[in-house]
């Protein structure tokens, strides 16, 4: 069965800290890992996607790696702020159709 | 660009009424069209997968019958909760992945929070 693991479930950091964020997943065969941020009741913000040939992905101050021989990414955040604030999801795509998606991780950054 | 609207945002409808759930793709084509549930504290969990003009394939465990999905074109799709339950009380999200071959990211829908009374 193909599982996602997401952890920490729960972060709190002050401002300005760097941070990561980590997913397991249980079989390598994947085409693809995305990572959304969702706001509370909100839907999904796609934040970087990373092809299975891919090790890294860089947006701004966010750095998403992929270890796919492990089953691991990890997402990296870099000086914090009170707005990244949100539920963060780790989603490999292990079809050509299929995401799968973990429970998140649920980041507070402290002003 | 890349941009997936819903309509509605939000709606309560009382039990054993039917309620339909549109997803738009606003400025791609898209052959194939997700829909997604998440109850509270939960993941999201995959409930049927639409191609444009064919039947919708739903995952194990929902009811295909009780969800309703036509994809009439290659910018819309949508979801129908027939004969509502309050248990159906969840928040609904779509995804569409752009036409194309090789394309395999999905963007997603903002959601729709259904609650039934």
């Amino acid at each position: 069965k193909q599982e996602v693991t997401q952890i920490p479930a729960a972060l709190s950091v002050p401002e300005g800290e760097n941070l990561v964020l980590n997913c397991s997943f249980t079989d390598s065969a994947i085409y693809n890992l995305q990572w959304f941020r969702q706001d509370p009741g909100k839907g999904l913000t796609s934040l970087l996607l990373i092809q299975s040939s891919q090790r890294e992905q860089t947006s701004g101050r966010l750095n998403a790696s992929l270890d796919k021989s492990s089953g691991r990414s990890t997402l990296y955040i870099a000086a914090s702020q009170p707005g990244d604030s949100a539920t963060y999801l780790c989603a490999p795509a292990w079809g050509y159709q299929k995401v799968t998606f973990g429970i998140g991780t649920k980041l507070q950054v402290i002003p | 660009g890349a941009v997936v609207s819903q309509h509605p945002s939000w709606v309560i409808c009382k039990s054993g009424t039917s309620v339909k759930i549109e997803c738009r793709s606003l400025d791609f084509q898209a052959t194939t069209m997700f829909w997604y549930r998440q109850f509270p504290k939960q993941s999201l969990m995959l409930m049927a997968t639409s191609n444009e003009g064919s039947k919708a394939t739903y995952e194990q465990g929902v009811e295909k019958d009780k969800f309703l999905i036509n994809h009439a074109s290659l910018t819309l799709s949508t979801l129908t909760v027939t004969s509502a339950h309050p248990e159906d009380s969840s928040f609904y999200i779509c995804s569409a992945r752009p036409r194309g071959i090789g394309s395999y990211e999905q963007y997603f829908g903002p959601g729709t929070r259904l609650t039934v009374t």
